[in-house]
């Protein structure tokens, strides 16, 4: 079983849309979430992260964390192609020093 | 320019030769994680450094992979005797050191090395 799991996609939503992006993680121990974003030929961009249960919200972004159930979410509102890239799903066992990326989901937004 | 430094961007080698690539942390940033993505892959993490110290190395390769972070200079990632399969973008990523923020672990990436083995 993989540390983190997401679907990889393509997930593809209309411009304006609300995009949805989900990851699972296997160690209850996991202290930190993080969700990057990768575009084509680029480096992880980071875009937030969250460590307490519940929603955290920048911009057009939303990070949800549910330890009980052991996913973490990430809303993108009012999709834009720009959007368009792959996003990368981390957590972090702070104390073990492990950090975990998922595999990442391919969102297409089109116009 | 504050954010974390690679050189080379591009990097070609001929099977058998050796390549350097080198990162250069954020400032005030002491950990340094080397990863590496093969094309239409994910992240693949390598290595985990501090200064003087490999925290982790248990995603590195035991043959021909090395990586350090020495007290002054950069931290460098050492392939030797290259073949094909080595072909891929080499990412760098630091963080801050422990209890200096909420989320010290929080990873920058720098733009990274794309390696071609000829």
């Amino acid at each position: 079983q993989k540390e983190v799991e997401q679907n990889s996609g393509p997930l593809s939503v209309p411009e304006g849309a609300i995009a949805s992006l989900n990851c699972t993680y296997s160690d209850r121990g996991s202290q930190s979430f993080f969700w990057y974003r990768q575009y084509s030929g680029k480096s992880p961009e980071l875009i937030m992260f969250i460590y307490s249960n519940g929603d955290k919200e920048d911009g057009r972004f939303t990070a949800q964390l549910n330890k009980a159930s052991q996913y973490v979410s990430l809303l993108i509102r009012d999709s834009q192609p720009s959007d368009s890239a792959t996003y990368l799903c981390a957590v972090s066992l702070y104390n073990f020093n492990k950090f975990y990326f998922g595999s990442g989901t391919k969102l297409n937004v089109k116009p | 320019n504050a954010g974390v430094m690679q050189n080379p961007r591009h990097l070609v080698r001929r099977r058998g030769q050796e390549a350097r690539l080198r990162c250069s942390p954020m400032k005030g940033h002491s950990h340094v994680y080397w990863y590496r993505q093969l094309p239409e892959e994910g992240l693949k993490f390598m290595v985990y450094l501090q200064k003087e110290n490999i925290i982790d190395e248990s995603g590195r390769p035991k043959e021909r992979f090395s990586a350090e972070f020495p007290k002054e200079g950069p931290s460098i990632l050492r392939i030797q005797q290259v073949v094909r399969g080595d072909s891929a973008a080499y990412f760098c990523a630091s963080s801050l050191p422990r209890g200096t923020s909420k989320a010290p672990d929080t990873q920058y990436f720098g733009p990274g090395t794309r390696l071609t083995v000829l």
